[in-house]
């Protein structure tokens, strides 16, 4: 089935820091989704992308979806502790969702 | 407040044996999933079902089996076939696939956790 390329797979944050991550795909989706997964429990949708060029905001996080279809970014401005946890991007492809392998963030300590 | 159930949060499972993990919704969702996850692996897709009485294999299905009598269950039973079962299980549901977006974004559940001694 369809992979989507998440990167980086992890990342060391500092609070106050602003942290990227992207997504890729190998063919062309019509919305791309994000979602935040603390430890131990379930994903929670972060942001939801239907159009190619848009750009979305949820509080810190901003998301875009490529113009290319083929690839969104997340953005979270001024990090503070409980951003870590997985981010996972997601797309359809037909009637089922795939997601990325995810990327784990962390506190520097 | 509507959401999705599942249970129990931990299981504890002897090898040969076969273990039922529960998921309810009251979404009212037609479609569910159920997915797998292991460290650095992401989530991986074991059954879906977009209508009662129907699903279908996801990418590994082998080791598993799902029932669909209600539109608001669909448990997953991890069956002794299954050789490396001990994950992170995922139940999801969303609005039937296709047609207006939306439909594509799943509501998950917060997991169980089972561990093969």
């Amino acid at each position: 089935g369809q992979q989507l390329n998440q990167s980086p797979q992890s990342m060391f944050i500092q609070e106050g820091e602003d942290v990227s991550m992207n997504c890729t795909s190998s063919s062309i989706f019509n919305t791309w989704l994000w979602y935040k997964q603390d430890p131990g429990e379930g994903p929670v949708l972060l942001i939801a992308l239907y159009k190619a060029g848009e750009l979305t905001s949820n509080g810190r996080l901003t998301a875009q979806f490529g113009i290319t279809r083929k690839d969104s970014f997340l953005n979270i401005s001024a990090s503070i502790p409980s951003d870590v946890g997985i981010y996972f991007c997601a797309g359809p492809e037909g009637n089922k969702l795939v997601f990325g392998a995810g990327t784990i963030l962390r506190v520097k300590s | 407040d509507g959401g999705i159930t599942q249970s129990p949060k931990y299981l504890f499972r002897k090898e040969g044996q076969n273990v039922t993990l529960s998921c309810e919704q009251n979404l009212n969702h037609d479609a569910m999933y159920w997915y797998r996850q292991d460290p650095g692996q992401g989530l991986r897709l074991i059954y879906y079902s977009q209508i009662v009485n129907d699903f279908q294999k996801g990418d590994i299905a082998e080791g598993y089996s799902v029932s669909r009598e209600k539109k608001e269950s669909f448990p997953l039973t991890v069956t002794s076939a299954q050789k490396n079962p001990t994950a992170f299980y995922l139940c999801a549901s969303s609005r039937r696939q296709g047609g207006s977006s939306g439909a594509n974004v799943l509501t998950f559940g917060a997991g169980s956790r089972l561990t093969v001694l």
